[in-house]
């Protein structure tokens, strides 16, 4: 089945690490990713990770997937205001398709 | 290089009429799919181009239906609206090698259906 799912809202204070997590359903997903969607705008991918890694860095960006849970998350280390955000998670279903969660909006707070 | 690019920015219908959104893919890319995104929800498969045929679709009615044309650029219809059919309409562009490659997105057209 397809269901991805996510906690919906994160406050998080500016400078902190923020934590977003994530759970998807199929196990034969061969990429997971997460894009940041501003308000007004369409979706930009932050990253994403192969299904065979159990994690991945970039720059302030920390993907860590635990495949045996089907659990995702994505750590955004030292979290500016320009952070605030909605957070999507989504997992590749065959060679075509993307199917989302519903997404987490992150609220950076001085 | 321009990146995905969609027109119209936004769009107001009313219940019954037809609606075309049109889409520009990155340069280089030659695969189209198309997404719904309900407000506070996240983005919905709609259908996939590739070749100018369709490749795959959602879950979604024969109301919504595509075309893609040589140059790759792509096209959404969507006729008979509902007002819950007001969404933001976003394409994304790829090269085709499957998931392979990322999927980039254009800024969406936001419909909305009176």
């Amino acid at each position: 089945g397809e269901d991805v799912e996510q906690s919906l809202f994160l406050s998080v204070r500016e400078g902190d690490s923020s934590v977003i997590n994530c759970t998807y359903t199929d196990s034969s997903s061969t990429y997971l990713y997460w894009y940041k969607q501003e308000p007004g705008a369409g979706l930009q991918l932050l990253t994403y990770i192969f299904s065979n890694m159990d994690m991945k860095q970039d720059q302030r960006l920390t993907v860590l997937l635990n495949k045996k849970d089907k659990h995702l998350s994505l750590r955004i280390a030292d979290t500016q205001t320009g952070d605030s955000a909605i957070y999507f998670c989504a997992e590749s279903i065959g060679d075509y398709k993307l199917s989302f969660g519903a997404g987490t909006t992150v609220t950076v707070r001085a | 290089d321009a990146g995905v690019t969609q027109s119209p920015t936004h769009l107001i219908k009313t219940r019954g009429q037809q609606v075309t959104l049109r889409c520009s893919p990155k340069s280089g890319h030659d695969t189209v799919s198309w997404y719904q995104q309900a407000l506070g929800q996240g983005p919905q498969f709609i259908f996939q181009y590739y070749e100018e045929e369709e490749r795959q679709r959602g879950n979604f009615p024969d109301r919504f239906s595509g075309h893609q044309f040589p140059n790759y650029s792509s096209e959404l219809n969507v006729n008979a609206l509902l007002l819950g059919d007001s969404a933001l309409y976003l394409c994304a562009s790829s090269p085709d090698r499957g998931l392979q490659e990322t999927q980039y997105f254009g800024p969406g057209t936001r419909l909305l259906v009176l």
